[in-house]
């Protein structure tokens, strides 16, 4: 495997049961970002880990609840879910968090496409 | 005003043509500009970045930013049938890692 991988790639669930989206990167990364993308609208930051600590929750509701065992594993657990949070969810990783004056491409996976029924 | 503002299209061109994608942005202190390229059922990938204002070219691709108008563009020549696919702009402050990206712009370059 390379780059970043997402498991599962679909995901039909209903609003009472609880499920995660994993999320895999091989490319040594120290830090990982969990992404919404709903139709018509701009991609949101929901979380951002940096050597396996939390550095950035943008206020994302409580029903969403990431973990990050090691620099190479990110999860999102989900659990009742509203039919609104159906959209494709994508997990992306950066060597670093952004320096002051570095660029730190973030490489995304391809996405987990979640639908809550 | 929103921070970004792509308009979504679908823009519609003939193979060959030179296709013109933009964003305009509300936040003076962005610093960094990216353009991803996303095709349907996959990540986005990035195609090109800018520091500051500017010009950059990578082969077909040229990324322009003029921060006094807070305008950039994407130009792609020669475009092709693979080119086919949404295009994200995205921008970020100095110092901190949130991107903040436009809605996207899909592009079709039919044969």
């Amino acid at each position: 495997e390379t780059g970043v991988t997402q498991t599962p790639r679909h995901l039909v669930m209903g609003m009472t049961n609880k499920k995660s989206l994993k999320c895999e990167q091989h490319l040594g990364h120290n830090a990982m970002y969990w992404y919404k993308q709903s139709a018509k609208k701009p991609l949101e930051l929901m979380f951002v880990y940096s050597l396996e600590e939390r550095v950035e929750n943008n206020s994302v509701p409580s029903r969403f609840s990431p973990e990050c065992p090691n620099s190479s594993h990110l999860f999102l657990h989900l659990h009742t879910l509203q039919p609104e949070d159906s959209a494709l969810y994508l997990c992306a990783s950066s060597q670093d968090l952004a320096g002051l004056s570095s660029y730190n491409e973030q490489f995304f996976g391809p996405g987990t496409r979640l639908t809550v029924l | 005003q929103k921070e970004v503002e792509q308009d979504p299209g679908p823009l519609s061109v003939p193979e060959g043509a030179i296709v013109s994608l933009n964003c305009t942005y509300s936040n003076s202190a962005f610093q960094y500009f990216m353009w991803y390229r996303q095709y349907s059922r996959k990540g986005p990938e990035l195609l090109m970045y800018t520091y500051s204002s500017g010009n950059k070219e990578d082969g077909r691709f040229t990324a322009q930013v003029d921060k006094s108008s807070k305008y950039i563009s994407l130009f792609i020549r020669d475009s092709q049938p693979s080119d086919s696919a949404t295009y994200l702009c995205a921008m970020r402050l100095s110092g901190y890692s949130t991107l903040t990206f436009g809605k996207g712009t899909m592009l079709l370059v039919s044969p």
